[in-house]
């Protein structure tokens, strides 16, 4: 299994363009989610899915959109970049169910707006 | 808003040497995360726990949930132990699958 997969690991944008991030998993997690992780800040939710063709916003959703297509993907779209968003992007899932389960986090997309 | 308060921000030691980092939040919640953060980015779960003392190798991680306090311990620390360790909170609350409240982490160096 490989476990969660994000594409790409690294971009660099202008400001202004578009861009979609994909995280995929093969554990047939139903939840999934987006962080983003900033210096200083600690990883902050973004996005996140309770299932396929379901989304909710976390705690910074401005400038952000996600679809949840099929169950192993969950994009993240940014459709019009600004030097903010300039982060380190980390999508993780998780299993279903009223036990609290560990999350497993992809290895990250590393975005440079400028 | 759970707020989740990490102490100290960065620790240096040397190998051998007994390590302690300390997690506190502000909220009651469902479970406290230890994360594992190298160099270069992955990030690993280390332990998921609600109550008491879990135990895996050279690391421990305790909570207290009366005074909403969690310890990690590093015993025999090694320099392959630095990375960054990141204390996250869970408030599953509902049957719902809110995402993680993170501490902003505890950077790590071991010397030789």
């Amino acid at each position: 299994n490989a476990g969660v997969t994000q594409t790409p690991k690294f971009r660099v944008l202008k400001t202004g363009q578009s861009m979609t991030l994909l995280c995929a998993q093969d554990m047939n997690h139903e939840y999934m989610y987006w962080y983003r992780q900033d210096p200083g800040m600690g990883l902050r939710l973004i996005h996140y899915s309770v299932g396929e063709g379901t989304t909710a916003k976390g705690e910074v959703p401005d400038g952000y959109n996600v679809s949840r297509l099929k169950k192993q993907n969950f994009l993240l779209g940014l459709e019009s970049a600004a030097p903010s968003q300039t982060s380190v992007y980390f999508c993780a899932s998780r299993p279903t169910g009223l036990a609290v389960y560990e999350q497993y986090f992809g290895p990250g997309t590393r975005l440079t707006v400028t | 808003k759970n707020e989740v308060e990490q102490s100290p921000q960065n620790l240096t030691a040397q190998e051998g040497e007994f390590i302690t980092i300390n997690c506190s939040y502000s909220v009651g919640i469902s479970a406290l995360h230890w994360l594992q953060q190298h160099p270069g980015g992955g990030i690993v779960s280390l332990f998921m726990l609600s109550s008491g003392k879990k135990k895996h190798g050279r690391l421990i991680a305790t909570i207290n949930i009366q005074e909403k306090h969690s310890s990690l311990h590093i015993t025999a620390s090694h320099p392959r132990d630095s990375a960054v360790y990141i204390c996250a909170v869970a408030m599953y609350s509902g049957g719902g699958a809110d995402g993680l409240t993170f501490g902003k982490g505890t950077h790590l160096i071991i010397q030789p």
